[in-house]
């Protein structure tokens, strides 16, 4: 299966400031198959970027997606205090689907 | 738009078996997916399966083989998710979450239910 490792962990920042996180595969991920969620503590994942780039109906254009083969970014341009949360990464280029461990984005 | 609506919380002992249910209102269009994923506490989002509501088919990952079961009952829209032989790891919550397409991402999802396995 592929294994997505996310880093960081957990990313300090102020609003205002731009987030960079990181999402590695441990094969390349044909088709640019990966999707960006964000969760919030109690709340439903939320899909925010699908085919690596393309941003999901309704999401702001501060969250980009970039990223081919082996490794992807989402990018978070000038922080909104209710971008705080946890950022996974899903690929799904082959089955099982998979999801990286997270990237909590909290307020510095 | 579909919506989901899920099923309460459920506490259960271990060896137990825990159903999860997950209603699909709104227009179910024939190529629609139900995936079932988890959120265990301290962990990440884990993909269990996901079945067809049309064809009845259906794949799960190979963690869950031998002990998941995903069903779809046409009459009442609802697709239900089995997990046998339950241990303290199963405790999280459990989320249905859709797609019209293949099953890729999903872009709806229900708003969870707890299990939680406690002796």
């Amino acid at each position: 299966e592929v294994v997505l490792t996310q880093s960081p962990g957990t990313l300090s920042l102020s609003p205002g400031e731009r987030a960079t996180l990181s999402c590695r595969a441990s094969q390349s991920i044909s088709s640019r198959s990966l999707a960006w969620y964000q969760q919030k503590p109690g709340q439903t994942p939320r899909l925010l970027i699908y085919g690596a780039s393309s941003r999901a109906t309704g999401i702001p254009d501060r969250f980009s997606g970039s990223g081919s083969g082996t490794d992807f970014t989402l990018t978070i341009n000038r922080l909104e205090p209710e971008d705080f949360a946890v950022f996974y990464c899903q690929q799904y280029d082959s089955s099982p689907l998979t999801f990286g461990g997270g990237t909590k984005v909290e307020i510095k | 738009q579909v919506q989901l609506v899920q099923s309460g919380a459920e506490v259960k002992k271990p060896g137990a078996s825990v159903k999860v249910s997950c209603k699909a209102s709104g227009y179910l269009r024939t190529g629609y997916y139900i995936h079932w994923v988890r959120l265990a506490p301290g962990q990440g989002l884990e993909w269990m399966g996901w079945i067809n509501p049309y064809t009845g088919g259906s794949k799960s990952s190979p963690k869950f083989q031998g002990r998941l079961t995903m069903t779809w009952e046409t009459s009442i829209n609802t697709a239900y998710m089995e997990l046998s032989s339950l241990t303290s790891d199963d405790t999280a919550v459990y989320y249905c979450a859709s797609r019209y397409g293949p099953p890729t991402y999903m872009d709806v999802w229900g708003k969870g239910t707890t299990v939680t396995v406690s002796s």
